[in-house]
């Protein structure tokens, strides 16, 4: 198993300003992932962090408003950047050994932005 | 386009009783299926991960079910608690995008004293 810890866990801020989210593993991971959770729905995929190299990012999701960084197969960061009231949501990350393995989550980033 | 319903969104029951939870899915062809749970202002634990060679993966008082061909798994719970009381989602990864998982919207639990 792998314990992964997320930081801030909650965080209030103002329009056109950019926030980052840290995740540390425990342990060494083979794949991560950023997730975002708006109320009442499911989590959505962000991107893929990929160790050393560019993220992979899913339909509707910008590498300029999102920039994320994996310098090490334990550590990852999201930016959401130039930030509007419609970021406001639950940003997750994620790690694991591959997809026949459970993945484990951080506890989660509140992000209100007024 | 793979999309993983959650029947029903919540659900209300008192302590004691055994309950069903049902997630499906559009597309049969997925790599396996994880039922997950939540609890309110925290991430997600990974409760049972079944392949999609296997019928059921039990853990405890958690019982989780696989009908590839149908497109759909239950989550069986035993004996509930109210520490069962949460959000329980299912997710689907899918074998052709090998770093992508589908998720649910959850079945929001609340287990009467």
């Amino acid at each position: 198993s792998a314990v992964i810890s997320q930081k801030p866990s909650r965080d209030i801020c103002q329009r056109g300003t950019s926030l980052t989210i840290q995740c540390q593993v425990d342990s060494q991971v083979t794949m991560m992932f950023w997730y975002r959770q708006q109320p009442g729905q499911s989590l959505t995929l962000i991107a893929t962090a990929n160790q050393g190299s560019e993220a992979t990012y899913e339909s509707g999701f910008v590498i300029d408003k999102f920039p994320i960084s994996r310098p090490n197969l334990t550590f990852s960061t999201l930016t959401v950047s130039n930030m509007s009231p419609e970021d406001s949501s639950i940003y997750l990350c994620s790690g694991g050994q591959g997809l026949d393995e459970k993945l484990f989550f951080g506890s989660g980033t509140q992000l209100s932005v007024l | 386009k793979q999309e993983v319903t959650q029947i029903p969104a919540a659900l209300s029951v008192p302590e004691g009783e055994n309950l069903v939870l049902n997630c499906s899915f559009t597309d049969s062809a997925i790599y396996n299926l994880q039922w997950f749970r939540q609890d309110p202002g925290k991430g997600l634990t990974s409760l049972l991960l079944i392949q999609s060679s296997q019928r059921e993966q039990t853990s405890g008082r958690l019982n989780a079910s696989l009908d590839k061909s149908s497109g759909r798994s239950t989550l069986y719970i035993a004996a509930s608690q109210p520490g069962d009381s949460a959000t329980y989602l299912c997710a689907v990864a899918l074998p052709y995008r090998d770093d992508k998982i589908i998720f649910g919207k959850g079945t929001r639990l609340h287990i009467l004293p």
